[in-house]
């Protein structure tokens, strides 16, 4: 199995809702990032985990909380959104170790209203 | 930020090379060059990745100059299918993996 699979693949949610977006992978990878990308620009580093930790958190607000359960599983927690923050959101995986990179799923694509 | 320069734009004709170059003047001994292309709202999809040497697989050749300065994707017979957004990314391990803004490559009929 060399897949991310992300789901929901499409999200509408009103801005006083609370919903999660969920990513899983079965290689065997230690790293797990969140992306969010806007239209025609490119994907935006939001978190990363290494190890099942929290190892970067690019200044996201705390609308956005991720969750990683186990080595396997990422999630992402969406509360109190604003319209602005419709985009496709990307989670990817990786070995983390020298020359790999990051294998991604195809996206949740998230609409505010 | 990006570690990397890409030209924003380019067109290649169909069954012709396509040679996207990218600048990483600033890259660190240990940092590999990749590349990953995205087809419109798709996930990024992983093509190549390099250190020193030239490298080469089924989708296409990775040419990294003598000082790794900088680098040359070539994918020998583009098809419409290559239109995408090409990324050039410079990463060790693999965990900040940042995406500058890429380069728009069109294959035209």
């Amino acid at each position: 199995d060399t897949e991310v699979t992300q789901t929901p693949k499409h999200l509408v949610m009103g801005m006083t809702n609370k919903k999660s977006l969920k990513c899983e992978q079965h290689m065997g990878h230690r790293a797990m990032y969140w992306y969010k990308q806007k239209a025609k620009k490119p994907p935006e580093l939001m978190f990363v985990y290494s190890y099942e930790k929290l190892s970067i958190n690019e200044s996201v607000p705390s609308r956005f909380s991720p969750e990683c359960p186990n080595s396997s599983l990422l999630n992402l927690h969406l509360h109190a959104l604003q319209p602005e923050d419709s985009a496709l959101y990307l989670c990817a995986s990786s070995p983390y170790r020298d020359g790999v990179g990051p294998f991604f799923g195809q996206g949740t694509r998230l609409t505010v209203v | 930020d990006a570690k990397t320069t890409q030209p924003t734009s380019m067109d290649c004709a169909e069954g012709r090379a396509a040679n996207l170059p990218c600048n990483h003047s600033t890259i660190s001994g240990n940092e590999y060059v990749y590349w990953y292309r995205q087809i419109h709202s798709q996930g990024p999809q992983y093509i190549i990745h390099g250190l020193k040497n030239n490298e080469t697989n089924e989708m296409a050749s990775l040419i990294i100059t003598e000082d790794r300065k900088s680098s040359t994707l070539i994918l020998p017979h583009a098809t419409l299918r290559d239109t995408a957004v090409y990324y050039c990314i410079v990463e060790s391990y693999g965990q900040n993996f940042v995406f500058g803004p890429g380069t728009r490559l069109s294959v035209l009929p």
